[in-house]
């Protein structure tokens, strides 16, 4: 079971260079998100999808953006990338249960350094 | 806005001694509350969650969390620590399904022998 898939693993970038992490999920959920992980600062939500051509801001959008064309992709582009994106980034998948709540199902991360 | 509070960067305990790990929320109605935990290298792992019922929830690896919502709480025990726990430990609330879920800052584990 591939579960969250995340590429690249890892990626060097110039500042001022574009690029898209890729994400996708074999689970059919409904809800999609991406987080950047920084010491000391635990995760924080860049965005998220409640489906398929829905996307809302988390905490910390800025310089990035997303689009939701399928239920199983969900990728991140860094318009213009700057040090300070450099981070450890998560995608992760969720789906309510009986309860209504939900677990998230996280990729293994895709390491960003921005030089 | 809702946000979660993790007041311990770091906690060092001795393996077989007890653990508590502290977590406040701010939330406006119902929360959902979760706790995961990383270990180094990996992605996360749900421990436990909480949306109503009984306040005190069990988890997984012998995990326990109690909600204690006059508190704004959501503290995770464990009576007797492993030194394979070493590891982060996120509290989290999100919304229904898990959608737009707010991680504390995180508490890192060390486990003396």
């Amino acid at each position: 079971n591939a579960g969250v898939t995340q590429t690249p693993k890892f990626q060097v970038l110039k500042t001022g260079q574009s690029m898209t992490l890729q994400c996708a999920q074999d689970m059919n959920h409904e809800y999609m998100s991406w987080y950047r992980q920084d010491p000391g600062m635990g995760l924080r939500l860049i965005h998220y999808s409640v489906g398929a051509g829905i996307t809302d801001q988390g905490e910390v959008p800025n310089g990035y953006n997303v689009s939701r064309s399928t239920t199983e992709d969900f990728p991140l582009r860094l318009l213009s990338a700057a040090p300070s994106q450099t981070s450890v980034y998560f995608c992760a998948s969720s789906y309510p249960d009986a309860a209504g709540t939900g677990e998230l199902f996280f990729g293994e991360g895709s390491r960003l350094t921005v030089l | 806005a809702q946000s979660v509070t993790q007041p311990d960067i770091h906690i060092t305990v001795s393996e077989g001694a007890s653990l508590e790990l502290r977590c406040n929320y701010s939330y406006g109605a119902t929360p959902y509350l979760f706790w995961y935990v990383q270990s180094p290298g990996q992605g996360l792992q749900l421990l436990l969650k909480y949306f109503s019922g009984d306040t005190l929830v069990q988890g997984i690896k012998g995990f326990e969390a109690e909600f204690k919502r006059s508190q704004s709480s959501f503290n995770l025990r464990k009576p007797s620590v492993h030194w394979s726990d070493a590891a982060e430990y996120f509290c989290a609330v999100g919304y229904t399904g898990g959608f737009k879920t707010i991680f504390g800052a995180g508490t890192r584990l060390f486990v003396k022998a």
